[in-house]
């Protein structure tokens, strides 16, 4: 099973509303990341977990804020959002390196949310 | 730092023929991955590149790598419509999370 769940599959908020985007897997994988992409670009990584624990965030504003309350979900709380950040939200996981250094594996993303902000 | 190119960005090709898509990376790498995004959609895994000289096949596509030419080339065979969509090459930043994405090729390929 490669399946990463996401919901809402869509979401429309206003700048001053406060929603949550959630993201599920059941692959035992223990990292754990949020990508942000616009129309015909690549995906941007966001933030990444490893082992429920805050590995990277790549300078993203704080209206965006991640968590991870175990190790199968991840939640990204978005708060005062602005027309610009209007976009597909994906959840990607995958599995970890042994021992000290972190390895890059192969990530499976799940199917996306699509934020509209008004 | 580490760049990674696609080229071309954009194919219009038409069924039943052969083309393949280039992606060049900049610095040591040993991985390399293709994914396939359709429209409206998200990423799907199509293959992970290991080593130097790896190639791997699924269906009508087959990935190369040559880490010293530091390129990967995904070959599309025989091509059919299904295969329309837009390809993503990525390369890890050794010893940590992060992907460097290529810009994507957009394939059209028409019936």
């Amino acid at each position: 099973d490669t399946e990463v769940t996401q919901t809402p599959k869509h979401l429309v908020m206003g700048m001053t509303n406060k929603k949550s985007l959630k993201c599920e897997q059941h692959m035992g994988h223990r990292a754990m990341y949020w990508y942000k992409q616009k129309a015909k670009k690549p995906p941007e990584l966001m933030f990444v977990y490893s082992y429920e624990k805050l590995s990277i965030n790549e300078s993203v504003p704080s209206r965006f804020s991640p968590e991870c309350p175990n190790s199968s979900l991840l939640n990204l709380h978005l708060h005062a959002l602005q027309p610009e950040d209007s976009a597909l939200y994906l959840c990607a996981s995958s599995q970890v390196g042994q021992g000290a250094v972190a390895v890059q594996e192969t990530q499976y993303f799940g199917p996306g949310t699509r934020l509209l902000v008004l | 730092e580490l760049k990674v190119e696609q080229n071309p960005l954009f194919l219009s090709m038409q069924e039943g023929k052969n083309y393949t898509i280039y992606c060049n990376y900049s610095t040591t790498s040993d991985r390399l991955y293709w994914y396939r995004q359709d429209p409206g959609k998200s990423l799907e895994s199509l293959f992970v590149l290991l080593s130097n000289g790896a190639v791997k096949q699924e269906g009508r596509l087959m990935a190369s790598l040559d880490t010293k030419a530091r390129l990967s080339t995904l070959h599309i065979t025989a091509a059919v419509h299904d295969l329309s969509a837009t390809y993503f090459c990525a390369v890890d930043m050794d010893s940590n999370y992060q992907l460097i994405w290529g810009a994507g090729t957009k394939l059209i390929i028409k019936p």
